[in-house]
């Protein structure tokens, strides 16, 4: 396995369309993590996926942000009606998480850059 | 929430010369994490640290769980190093939080 792979790596589009990226984490890991960046800021958490279940999401996405993990392998973050605002990068990160999260090493994706027109 | 900084903001360093990156966050943690973006936006790990020192090549990394900081150190900067560094920090099953960031610029 050569790590956390994303699809795609950059995305136009115009305002108003919905887009989908896809992540494909490390293949035993049971954790895996969205996160947006913003041009001179941090990652900031949006949700996450132990398994297929989604345990937490972040005040950040909204209801026109919905992301799946069917069978608990790869991960679809979908926004519906982009906003010029929701141009980012869109990383994912997976890991093995030990017992109630007390080891938890995060290995990320290259990233999709999203434009919205 | 837990809440992160990292000091200096921005670093300019010569080629050769070492420098110590800051990260503070407000309260107790289990897991933490040094990457740096490259230039295309990349996240690579440099450590995973909650606890202890480790030494990989020039980088090293002290976390004091107790006192909530941890100390990046780079030694023998190249201008391959230039890039922004963050820490990241998560309680138990919590998830992660991210600082600004420093941004290090090495000049040749």
């Amino acid at each position: 396995d050569t790590g956390v792979s994303q699809d795609p790596r950059h995305k136009i589009t115009k305002r108003g369309q919905n887009v989908t990226f896809r992540c494909d984490p490390i293949s035993e890991h049971n954790r895996l993590y969205w996160y947006r960046q913003t041009l001179g800021q941090g990652p900031e958490f949006l949700t996450y996926f132990q398994n297929e279940a989604q345990l937490e999401k972040s005040r950040l996405l909204s209801d026109r942000f919905s992301a799946e993990r069917p069978k608990g392998s790869f991960s679809t973050l979908e926004i519906q009606r982009t906003e010029q605002g929701d141009s980012a990068m869109y990383l994912c990160a997976s890991s093995l998480s030990g017992l109630a999260g007390s080891y938890n090493e995060q290995f990320f994706g290259p990233g999709t850059r999203l434009t919205v027109l | 929430g837990i809440q992160v900084e990292q000091s200096p903001p921005d670093l300019i360093l010569q080629e050769g010369a070492n420098s110590t990156l800051r990260c503070n966050f407000s309260d107790s943690v289990n897991n933490l994490q040094w990457f740096h973006q490259n230039p295309w936006g990349q996240l690579i790990n440099l450590f995973y640290i909650p606890s202890g020192t480790k030494q990989n090549g020039r980088l090293s990394a002290t976390t004091v769980a107790t006192e909530r900081y941890s100390l990046g150190y780079i030694s023998s900067s190249q201008t391959t190093d230039s890039g922004v560094y963050f820490c990241a920090v998560s309680r138990y099953g919590q998830n992660f939080v991210f600082g600004p960031g420093t941004r290090l610029s090495v000049l040749p």
